[in-house]
């Protein structure tokens, strides 16, 4: 498959152990944030969001936590699977507008057996 | 499988060429957007079309252009190639709403090397 940034940050987790990854957002006017995971080969898969009105929002196994104070979102991911490995990234949507949307870099999370 | 395909999956050709990359949305969604993924530049949003009609703009160059056909497939035409533009190309449908809480499902990509 295709390697997406080759020289992304990775975070390593032990299976079974919760992962966290964080994401810096660039802009105070973002009013909604998107995670995704994306598989090598393939593309970007949405996982959860967050309107800039909440601070947590959970879904399965994964929860969203978004600190505008420090216009910070981090991704929580209970028990890490094998499957989970892949690159993560956030995504800002500023003021409503598709075509304000400012993706991060990501961080590839690898799974240790 | 999100539902969204994306033809070729791979594309060689050489700087100044032109190629057309294509894109057929989820069955029932109306809005395909165009993005690039580069190594160094990460996911940009470059275009959107909804039910054949430009929506939204982004950080597309001159040299590229899209449209959306009746059957709403897409096309991204690139132009005047050169070695930057080598990049991953995804498209990503979704129903249309003019709501940025409508989910976008990403095709699996087109990887263009340009020569």
């Amino acid at each position: 498959g295709e390697s997406v940034g080759l020289h992304l940050p990775t975070l390593s987790v032990q299976e079974g152990d919760n992962s966290i990854i964080n994401c810096a957002y660039s802009n105070s006017a973002s009013d909604y944030f998107i995670w995704y995971k994306q598989e090598s080969g393939k593309g970007p898969q949405f996982i959860i969001d967050i309107r800039s009105n909440m601070d947590k929002r959970q879904g399965q196994r994964v929860t969203v936590l978004l600190n505008k104070t420090v216009k910070h979102l981090s991704l929580q991911i209970a028990a890490t699977q094998p499957g989970d490995s892949a690159v993560y990234f956030c995504a800002e949507i500023i003021d409503g507008r598709d075509d304000k949307i400012i993706f991060g870099k990501g961080t590839r999370l690898h799974i240790l057996p | 499988d999100s539902g969204v395909t994306q033809t070729p999956k791979h594309l060689i050709t050489a700087t100044g060429q032109r190629v057309t990359l294509r894109c057929s949305p989820r069955s029932g969604d109306l809005s395909v957007y165009w993005y690039q993924q580069s190594l160094d530049q990460g996911l940009q949003f470059l275009i959107q079309y909804y039910n054949g009609e430009e929506r939204a703009k982004g950080n597309i160059l001159e040299r590229f252009s899209a449209q959306q056909f009746p059957d709403l497939h897409s096309e991204l035409n690139l132009s005047s190639l050169e070695l930057g533009d080598s990049a991953l190309y995804f498209c990503a449908s979704s129903v249309g709403l003019a709501d940025p809480t409508d989910t976008q499902y990403f095709g699996p990509g087109t990887r263009l090397t340009v020569l």
